[in-house]
């Protein structure tokens, strides 16, 4: 059972560089999402995906940019990376909007 | 937009109970809540949609004042297993959702 699978676990950028970071799913959940997680600040929306095809702005969309690949994938891109964006990122899936999301183990990314 | 979590810490004795709560200052459709522990992805416990009633399973049960935009989270008899952070994620579309800061919770023997 993989569930939802990111990749890669860890990596360090430098300000400037460009990046994709990768999610898929094997549940043939409809909807998914990428988060950011900040000490202190929870998890934030950075985008979403409601349905294949489809993607949506979240509370923090700015610096980002995400494809819906096919069903299974959702991968977010960083085009420019700035050391604010150094977090851990989340990417979850659900079966439909508003149901219970499975998170993937995270990444772990510093820019320096 | 993002809910208000309180406690922000919590420190219990095995066996003691708990109260978590989560506050919006938006009409709310439905109310997550998931346990994350440190260094881990966060867990799904349950959700409580508008118009649903108090859920829970074993020890672990929430309810959803929709007037109040509040939910509460509760754990009784807690186990050691318990401890992590509990956040409440809520949504007034069923599609964006906001996460509060969390609530750190410890159990000690």
């Amino acid at each position: 059972n993989a569930g939802v699978t990111q990749t890669p676990k860890f990596q360090v950028l430098k300000t400037g560089q460009s990046m994709t970071l990768q999610c898929a799913q094997d549940m043939n959940h409809n909807s998914m999402y990428w988060y950011r997680q900040d000490p202190g600040m929870g998890l934030r929306l950075i985008y979403y995906s409601a349905s294949e095809g489809t993607t949506d702005k979240g509370e923090v969309p700015n610096g980002y940019n995400v494809s819906r690949l096919n069903k299974r994938e959702f991968s977010l891109r960083l085009e420019s990376a700035a050391p604010s964006q150094t977090s851990v990122y989340f990417c979850a899936s659900s079966d439909f909007s508003n149901q219970p999301q499975h998170f993937g183990d995270g990444t772990r990314l510093s820019i320096l | 937009q993002q809910p208000v979590q309180s406690p922000q810490a919590v420190i219990l004795r095995e066996g003691e109970d708990a109260v978590i709560n989560c506050s919006s200052s938006k009409a709310l459709y439905s109310v997550h809540w998931y346990r994350q522990k440190h260094g881990e992805a966060p867990v799904f416990l349950m959700i409580l949609l508008k118009g649903g009633e108090q859920k829970g399973h074993e020890k672990i049960s929430a309810s959803f004042n929709e007037k109040k935009q509040q939910s509460s989270l509760y754990l009784t008899a807690s186990q050691l297993s318990y401890s992590g952070t509990y956040f409440c994620g809520t949504s007034s579309t069923g599609n964006q959702f906001y996460f509060g800061t969390g609530t750190s919770l410890t159990v000690i023997p």
